[in-house]
């Protein structure tokens, strides 16, 4: 079974430009999220989308934008690309609406490894 | 504003021996705690996870200890092996707010033969 896919793998930039990274869910999954994970750190929750529709938004300016499309993929945007920026973006996939009591766990990708120069 | 603290920042441990990595939480409306697996290079993996309403959860060589009324949670890796030497990363959530994870700032975990 495929589990979440990202890409690409790794990208480079220069400050001030634009980046885009896709990112496929684990088949039957209708959530995605994005993660931004600094070297050294803990991942940090940036957007997660159901059904296409934001669902939840982290602390991060809006320089950063994603969307979520019918076969439920996701892309996640960066503007106006900073030194900052640079780090490892993870898409975490789970199954959706949480119901009664169960709890959505979320499968991660590999991860884009983005570095802006 | 860091709501879940983890500790040790790293750990040497020799093979065989049990490892422990704790973590302290600050919000008491979290309700899932998650722990993570993270090889260089690689995504975390969900390791193990635990509901507020059980003290302990048991997988293969994998624990987890809860306690509520301190708001820690622990993961304790027995008969550690080498290839146990990775990041891990407690993380916790509110249902209410969906998939949001809050993470703790990662364990190097070292297992020496």
């Amino acid at each position: 079974d495929a589990g979440v896919t990202q890409s690409p793998t790794h990208l480079i930039k220069t400050r001030g430009q634009h980046v885009t990274l896709r990112c496929s869910p684990i088949s039957g999954h209708k959530s995605v999220s994005w993660y931004q994970q600094v070297l050294g750190q803990g991942p940090q929750f940036i957007f997660q989308y159901y059904e296409k529709e934001e669902r939840g938004r982290g602390n991060f300016p809006d320089r950063f934008s994603a969307r979520q499309f019918p076969n439920y993929s996701s892309e996640l945007n960066v503007n106006a690309l900073l030194l900052g920026d640079s780090a490892l973006y993870l898409c975490a996939s789970s199954l959706g609406e949480l119901q009664g009591s169960s709890y959505n766990e979320q499968f991660f990708g590999p991860g884009t490894r983005l570095t802006v120069l | 504003q860091q709501q879940v603290k983890q500790s040790p920042q790293s750990l040497i441990v020799q093979k065989g021996g049990i490892s422990i990595i704790n973590c302290a939480y600050e919000n008491t409306a979290f309700d899932y705690f998650p722990w993570y697996q993270q090889f260089p290079g690689k995504g975390p993996a969900l390791l193990i996870a635990i509901r507020p309403d059980v003290s302990e959860k048991k997988e293969g060589r994998f624990t987890i200890s809860f306690n509520k009324s301190a708001k820690q949670f622990s993961l304790h890796i027995m008969d550690s092996q080498p290839g146990d030497s990775a990041t891990y990363f407690c993380a916790a959530s509110k249902k209410k707010y969906g998939n949001k994870l809050v993470f703790g700032a990662g364990t190097i975990l070292r297992v020496k033969s």
